[in-house]
């Protein structure tokens, strides 16, 4: 089956620098990848998504970035804001599109 | 409001006693599923459901059983639970039935011990 790595487990910025959360998967027919947000005490949330057929998506201050041939992906977060500290877990859709495999997650703490 | 909805908030049992975690969407959605939530680990798939008296097993079935007997209601139980299932749980939900078509919202979890 669908096994996703994602790295770093923790990560610390200081406020209005950029962060980076890096992904790899193992299924080379997995064709959708979400990245979810996860506030303290409540569940993810869908922030930003990219399929397989394009390679960089950008919504403000976050975008994704997707190299199918490496299968890997990546979640960038630019000029960081307090708000920006949770939890963020990167999927892989199977290609059937029944099952999400999600990461380890990262906590990203912004220090004022 | 939309939402998915779990209850309780917080369990704390004693291994092998018998306990039900509901979860509702008032959404309409198609797609429901249970994931498990443990440090390093991510989220794991339990079990899920692509419509009504449709379940299917996840990556961590094992000790857990779901039903789907209305489009709204997807309880996960737990018939003999041991500490190795204390854990975060959530269940989530979706419009569609693939996953690459529409976003999984997910309820605020449900954290259980057993002792």
């Amino acid at each position: 089956g669908e096994n996703v790595e994602q790295h770093p487990s923790t990560l610390s910025v200081q406020e209005g620098d950029s962060a980076v959360i890096k992904c790899t998967y193992s299924d080379s027919a997995s064709n959708y990848f979400p990245w979810y947000k996860q506030e303290l005490g409540k569940g993810p949330q869908l922030i930003i998504d990219i399929r397989s057929n394009v390679g960089e998506k950008k919504d403000q201050r976050i975008a994704v970035t997707l190299n199918k041939t490496a299968k890997h992906f990546s979640l960038h977060i630019t000029e960081t804001q307090p708000e920006d500290s949770a939890v963020y877990f990167c999927a892989a859709s199977s290609a059937a599109g029944n099952k999400l495999t999600f990461g380890g997650g990262t906590r990203v703490l912004v220090k004022p | 409001e939309a939402q998915v909805t779990q209850n309780p908030r917080y369990l704390i049992t004693v291994t092998g006693k018998k306990l039900t975690v509901t979860c509702s969407q008032n959404m309409n959605h198609e797609y429901m599923s249970w994931y498990r939530q443990d440090p390093g680990l991510g989220l794991r798939q339990i079990y899920y459901s692509m419509n009504v008296e449709v379940t299917d097993k996840g990556d961590v079935p094992e000790g857990y059983k779901v039903s789907r007997k209305e489009k709204r209601n997807f309880p996960l139980i737990l018939e003999s639970p041991s500490p190795n299932q204390t854990s975060l749980y959530f269940c989530a939900s979706s419009l569609s039935r693939r996953s690459y078509n529409s976003p999984l919202h997910f309820g605020n979890g449900t954290r259980l011990t057993v002792t």
